[in-house]
């Protein structure tokens, strides 16, 4: 157990619509990051909070949006979902003290199927 | 931007057989962390390498970090089918860490 949670587990919904997806980081992280994995992939980054700020962005397509929020929880939303938004979204925390080659601590995954 | 390629992309062993895979960085890194992702789980951190030419080991897998610190291997002797997964390098770069597709290895009892 990383001591990163993710909710939910699992999601299924429609094209077109528009989920979000929970993360909170370990105790004492001051730093989120989002993936998605999709089938055969790696981990293609997203973006990147820290301490409520926006740090870093990855290939994040317009549609997705996050926020951390002052309890250092994070939120991604995806919008106007397409079948190719299907996949697994990990959310990682990190000390985030110590630049930009932190440890990251992965939380099981939310994984989002779009039919 | 910056690339992490690794190679293998797949890797079948016999149980007991050795296993190595390499990762490769387009440019230097200051440091390079290894991932372990288990089948349906998520990723794990397993080592950070920070110093040229440096080895470490965790009981059967060796971790190397090349001299010009643009490479890494990780070899698993002896493989257990509790090896199977998908290892993933990753290094800083244009995005906090930038993480290779990851090799993935199966273990045939």
């Amino acid at each position: 157990d990383s001591g990163v949670t993710q909710t939910p587990k699992h999601l299924i919904t429609a094209t077109g619509q528009r989920v979000t997806l929970r993360c909170s980081p370990r105790s004492g992280d001051l730093s989120v990051y989002w993936y998605q994995q999709s089938l055969d992939q790696g981990l293609q980054f997203l973006i990147q909070y820290y301490n409520g700020e926006e740090r870093a962005k990855g290939n994040i397509l317009e549609r997705f949006s996050a926020q951390q929020f002052p309890d250092l929880h994070s939120e991604l939303n995806l919008s106007s979902l397409e079948l190719g938004d299907s996949a697994l979204y990990f959310c990682a925390s990190s000390v985030g003290t110590s630049g930009r080659a932190d440890t990251q601590y992965f939380g099981p995954g939310t994984r989002l199927t779009v039919l | 931007g910056q690339q992490v390629m690794q190679i293998p992309q797949y890797q079948h062993v016999q149980e007991g057989e050795d296993f190595t895979t390499y990762c490769n960085s387009s440019t230097t890194l200051s440091n390079i962390q290894w991932y372990k992702q288990r089948p349906g789980g998520h990723p794990v951190f397993l080592i950070q390498l920070v110093k040229s030419g440096e080895v470490k080991k965790q009981k059967r897998l060796t971790f190397q970090f090349g001299e010009a610190k643009k490479n890494s291997s990780l070899h698993i002797t002896a493989t257990q089918t509790t090896d199977v997964g998908t290892y993933f390098c990753a290094g800083p770069g244009n995005t906090p860490l930038v993480f290779g597709k990851g090799t993935r290895l199966s273990v045939i009892a």
